[in-house]
């Protein structure tokens, strides 16, 4: 089945600079990445998606970048706030399995200011 | 978005009692929801996947005499943690999935086992 890989599992960075996730997935067949934002205790949010006839989507400060043949999607966000301080999950819908979303061990983003 | 709603949103029981959490898609109909259990500090990890009108399809390793879930409408799904234990506790988290790729999370529910 498919397994997605992400890192790293924590991320500090000063405001204003940028912050890079990765992940990688091992489903050829996986046709849809979506990145979700979790703050402390609360539902995960959709924060951009990516499929995969797409090398790469932004919108405003956030970015997704994908490379089918290395089986990696990259999440990219520039100008970091420290509101942007959340955890990061990356994840992957396999092909023909009803939807079902395979995520990322996460990457705790923190932005000091 | 569309909005999912979960019921309870916290519940405390004690050991070997049964707990049933309620997952409602409230502005559209779903014929498929998700059920995910998340850890502190960790992913989000499936459960089970939960189709109107038929039976759950459990992950690998999950018990599906200890997890009942039941699927009886196109807008509720409901997950019964049945003789639950201390290591039960976690954040239970639902989906609703929309269409092909488009799933609404829940806001969850906290359970803790004493």
């Amino acid at each position: 089945g498919e397994n997605v890989e992400q890192h790293p599992s924590t991320l500090s960075v000063q405001e204003g600079d940028s912050a890079v996730i990765k992940c990688t997935y091992s489903d050829s067949a996986s046709n849809y990445f979506p990145w979700y934002k979790q703050e402390l205790g609360k539902r995960p949010q959709l924060i951009i998606d990516i499929r995969s006839n797409v090398g790469e989507k932004k919108d405003q400060r956030i970015a997704v970048t994908l490379n089918k043949t290395a089986k990696h999607f990259s999440l990219h966000i520039t100008e970091t706030q420290p509101e942007d301080s959340a955890v990061y999950f990356c994840a992957a819908i396999p092909l023909g399995q009803g939807g079902k979303l395979i995520f990322g061990q996460g990457t705790e983003l923190s932005v000091k200011p | 978005g569309a909005v999912v709603s979960q019921h309870p949103s916290r519940v405390i029981c004690k050991s070997g009692t049964s707990v049933k959490i309620e997952c409602r898609s409230l502005d559209f109909q779903a014929t498929t929801m998700f059920w995910y259990r998340q850890f502190p500090k960790q992913s989000l990890m499936l459960m089970a996947t939960s189709n109107e009108g038929s039976k759950a399809t459990y992950e690998q390793g999950v018990e599906k005499d200890k997890f009942l879930i039941n699927h009886a409408s196109l807008t509720l799904s409901t997950l019964t943690v049945t003789s639950a234990h201390p290591e039960d506790s976690s954040f239970y988290i639902c989906s609703a999935r929309l269409a092909e790729e488009t799933q609404y999370f829940g806001p969850g529910t906290r359970l803790l086992v004493l």
